[in-house]
């Protein structure tokens, strides 16, 4: 069982905008700004697409972002493509015994 | 351009020990932290050790504690797992990465391609 709680799936049309929800505690997420976001596609490796809450790393489109309240963070895919049809996990850094923690993905589906 | 590629993966049986390898190139190595993050078939990602530019800061999930050991050599741009008396849960493809800064455990990119580990008798 993963320490953050995320939607096992999520779907939209193209065009259409979508969020993923990603819920900790506050000695996770709601403690501090070093949640990350990260895409990964069918027999890929993760990619980093959110940093620090609601950064975009370079070359990452505008159509991703990222925001937090309290204790639940999450990523707003805009103007949906086909390539966005991927897997999705947020994550937080924990500070405790467990320092990261990961979500248990979210499976986002193009329609 | 940023690479690194994993190495050691393979069946070993519950148990047994095993030593994975990262190789790093393209940025200056021992400038960064690094860590490995693990994912099961069909599951979540999931963090499993993480290690300050010059080794001096190791940290470790609490599910590997005591079991795994992380290092790494600056001069050969590598970073190493160590993993001792494997379960079948350790059963898991392996991904080495790249933090963002030097002794931090924040996010991490990029990644490599993943080396698989399967534990079975």
């Amino acid at each position: 069982q993963s320490a953050l709680t995320q939607p096992p799936s999520a779907s939209g049309s193209p065009g259409q905008s979508v969020t993923i929800s990603c819920t900790g505690t506050s000695s996770d997420v709601g403690g501090y700004n070093y949640v990350s976001w990260y895409q990964q596609h069918p027999g890929k490796a993760p990619k980093l697409i959110i940093y620090e809450v609601s950064k975009r790393p370079s070359g990452v489109p505008d159509r991703f972002s990222g925001s937090k309240s309290g204790n639940t963070a999450s990523l707003t895919v805009s103007g949906l493509q086909a390539e966005d049809e991927a897997d999705y996990y947020c994550s937080s850094y924990a500070g405790g015994n467990n320092l990261v923690v990961f979500g248990g993905g979210t499976k986002l589906t193009v329609l | 351009e940023v690479q690194l590629v994993e190495s050691g993966g393979g069946l070993v049986q519950p148990g047994r020990s095993l030593r994975l390898s990262c190789a790093a190139s393209g940025f200056n190595f021992d400038d960064f932290a690094m860590h490995w993050v693990r994912q099961a078939p069909g599951k979540a990602l999931e963090w499993v050790s993480g290690i300050s530019w010059n080794g001096g800061i190791t940290d470790y999930a609490d599910s590997v504690k005591g079991r795994f050991t992380i290092s790494r050599d600056n001069a050969k741009n590598s970073l190493y797992l160590q993993m001792n008396s494997l379960r079948t849960e350790d059963t898991a493809l392996y991904y080495c990465a790249k933090d963002w800064y030097s002794s931090s455990w924040y996010w991490f990119d990029p990644w490599g391609q993943g080396t698989l580990v399967t534990v079975s008798s």
